[in-house]
């Protein structure tokens, strides 16, 4: 079974300090993998996606890097904003399931506060 | 540019009333989808469609009915409200499924059915 596993669950770090969340999936066979920023109250927003070939890749103080070997991927976010308070959703696209649709796998998200 | 709307964005139904959800879309986007997000479960499919007049069935479908009349709009039905349907509820749409395409969610509808 398809599988999006994200740690932590939850995380709170002082404003200005850098932090790294995790995601490890079993998804096979992989098209790419997103990460999505979920404010409190509302719908996620994409921060990045990462093909295959791509290892790393930046948006801001957002970084993605992606080990398709070991399906482990990684969000590191730099220089902590109160801003950055938000649910982090690691999402998987897998095969393609038919009439135009490809399977999405979403993780739990990692929940993040930061604090001042 | 709205991007993708929906409303209600809250609303409370008691065991088995029936409503439907709004969702719209003015990024004449042929693909869209409808999640629910359960506390300490990730986002699962529902029901999607690659256009209108096409819809097909998600992870979980079940008590739920969609059509697609035009390209705009994406409906959620609930036929017969459970306690089990309690949940928060996104739409989503994407130029087309195609995996480089990046989908664009709604701002949610939080539904309690009692």
């Amino acid at each position: 079974k398809n599988q999006v596993e994200q740690s932590p669950q939850s995380l709170i770090i002082l404003e200005g300090k850098n932090c790294t969340l995790q995601c490890n999936y079993t998804v096979s066979p992989f098209s790419n993998l997103r990460w999505y920023k979920q404010d409190t109250g509302r719908g996620p927003v994409s921060l990045t996606i990462m093909t295959f070939s791509e290892n790393t890749k930046s948006n801001g103080r957002y970084t993605a890097t992606l080990d398709a070997d070991t399906k482990q991927s990684s969000l590191h976010i730099t220089a902590s904003q109160l801003s950055d308070s938000a649910s982090y959703i690691c999402v998987v696209r897998g095969e393609y399931s038919g009439a135009g649709s490809y399977q999405l796998t979403f993780g739990k998200g990692t929940k993040l506060s930061v604090i001042p | 540019n709205a991007g993708v709307t929906q409303t209600p964005k809250f609303q409370v139904l008691k065991t088995g009333q029936s409503m439907t959800l709004q969702c719209a879309q003015d990024m004449n986007h042929e693909y869209m989808s409808w999640y629910r997000q359960d506390p300490g479960m990730g986002l699962r499919l529902i029901h999607y469609s690659v256009g209108a007049g096409i819809t097909d069935q998600g992870e979980v479908p079940n008590g739920y009915n969609v059509s697609r009349s035009t390209t705009e709009d994406f409906p959620l039905r609930l036929l017969s409200a459970a306690p089990s349907q309690t949940s928060v509820y996104f739409c989503a749409s994407s130029y087309s499924g195609e995996a480089r395409y990046e989908q664009y969610f709604g701002p949610g509808t939080r539904l309690t059915v009692t």
